[in-house]
């Protein structure tokens, strides 16, 4: 069964770099077809995507934020990384890794069926 | 950028109503829209991916349909612990994206 724990700061300055992790267990990052993304959701909103690795080392960036973002992981540690760099108030949220099983052909829709509880990170001086 | 418009945003019913909730893509994307229940303070579940195939362990009174630009949820006859939140989400843009819908929030009448 797959599990996975986000940790980091809960509390950074506005303008700052947050550095947030993802520990996955019960399966490895060394495996082909592993993917792990973020998705973060400010209080009271909607659900928005952030990044995604795959199992490849292929990496994905939400638009909007591309220019803030860098993904990595280590699969010594199975684990990977998500840099925010710049933060501000707007970027209060709870952050979410999750795992993305890909679609196929016959199968489509590449889903998250695997989600860290998630941990809320506060941007404030 | 493919953007997911969800209605209504907000749903009151009762136990046993059949409740249905629709996400329209703007572009077609196939088959490629899932489906997730979020409760109060939880994370998100997934509930259907591929438009209709129901992920495991999820009760069959959940359905979903749909294909190209427009797609429905189904909830066949409410439970007490559907009362949620629920979002769809695509994966279909190239380069790939993974947009979610803006929520419909289903509560208690």
């Amino acid at each position: 069964q797959i599990t996975l724990n986000e940790s980091g700061p809960t509390l950074v300055e506005p303008t700052q770099t947050l550095t947030l992790t993802c520990t996955l267990t019960g399966s490895s990052l060394s495996t082909a077809r592993v993917n792990l993304g973020w998705i973060r959701q400010p209080p009271g909103k909607a659900l928005e995507w952030l990044a995604l690795i795959y199992w490849d080392d292929d990496k994905r960036y939400s638009p909007s934020l591309k220019t803030r973002l860098s993904i990595t992981k280590d699969t010594s540690k199975n684990q990977v990384v998500l840099i925010m760099t710049n933060m501000d108030p707007v970027d209060t949220a709870t952050y979410y890794c999750a795992h993305l099983t890909a679609g196929t052909y016959s199968v489509p829709g590449s889903r998250f069926d695997y989600w860290g509880q998630g941990m809320l990170v506060t941007v404030s001086s | 950028d493919i953007q997911m418009t969800q209605s209504p945003s907000s749903l009151s019913a009762s136990v046993g109503d059949r409740v249905t909730i629709t996400c329209r893509a703007s572009q077609s994307i196939n088959r490629n829209l899932n489906w997730y229940q979020q409760r109060p303070g939880k994370a998100p579940k997934l509930l259907i991916y591929g438009a209709s195939s129901l992920q495991s362990g999820v009760p069959s009174r959940f359905s979903g349909s749909g294909s190209g630009t427009d797609f429905t949820l189904t909830i066949s006859s409410l439970q007490p612990e559907d009362f949620a939140t629920y979002y769809c989400q695509q994966s279909v843009s190239t380069p790939p994206e993974y947009t979610f819908g803006q929520g419909t929030k289903l509560e208690i009448k």
